[in-house]
């Protein structure tokens, strides 16, 4: 049981690039989120999933899209990078939104300059 | 606005003695109450969550936390540290009116030897 993974732990883009973040779980979770970690702010919620095929923006989505094709796996994407989207990203997963705990994979650092 | 606040950025405490840290929420509701740890390199696991009834929650870890209505409070508590408690501490919060997990800024805790 791996719980929940990302891909890449780390990764530095120029301003403008893209990349894609991949969150997988094997803990057949109905619910899947992307947080950013900042210094002094927490975690701030950036999309979330409901279930396969389902997205919702959250606190903080602007510049950020998300897919979730397979209910295993949660996409984030950055199409145009930009320096304030440095942060150490999250994605967790929980079997319902509210009462459940949610498990969180061991982040991806991310760095635009 | 629905928030949740850890006054210390910073916390140091030696090998043995007791630990409090502390968290204040601001919800029209009762809200529902986490407490996660975040090792270095790590993702955030979850120590212990609130939801109603006995105010008292235990935890992992030996760790427990009060909800206190009247002060809007949900301190974490240890009665002695080991210098592996040291890490990341965040408080985190839910209502149904915000319908996300609210994060506070984190508390970091440093053991002394």
């Amino acid at each position: 049981n791996a719980g929940v993974t990302q891909t890449p732990k780390f990764r530095v883009l120029k301003t403008g690039q893209s990349m894609t973040l991949l969150c997988a779980q094997d803990m057949n979770h109905e619910y899947m989120y992307w947080y950013r970690q900042d210094p002094g702010m927490g975690l701030r919620l950036i999309h979330y999933s409901v279930g396969e095929g389902t997205t919702a923006k959250g606190e903080v989505p602007d510049g950020y899209n998300v897919s979730r094709l397979k209910k295993q796996n949660f996409l984030l994407g950055l199409e145009s990078a930009a320096p304030s989207q440095t942060s150490v990203y999250f994605c967790a997963s929980s079997r319902d939104r509210t009462t459940d705990t949610q498990y969180f994979g061991p982040g991806t650092r991310l760095t635009v300059l | 606005a629905q928030s949740v606040t850890q006054p210390d950025i910073h916390i140091t405490v030696s090998e043995g003695a007791s630990l409090e840290l502390r968290c204040n929420y601001s919800y029209g509701a009762t809200p529902y109450l986490f407490w996660y740890v975040q090792s270095p390199g790590q993702g955030l696991q979850l120590l212990l969550k609130y939801f109603s009834g006995d105010t008292l929650v235990q935890g992992i870890k030996g760790f427990e936390a009060e909800f206190k209505r009247s002060q809007s409070s949900f301190n974490l508590r240890k009665p002695s540290v080991h210098w592996s408690d040291a890490a990341e501490y965040f408080c985190a919060g839910w209502s149904n009116a915000g319908n996300m997990l609210t994060f506070g800024g984190g508390t970091r805790l440093m053991v002394k030897p």
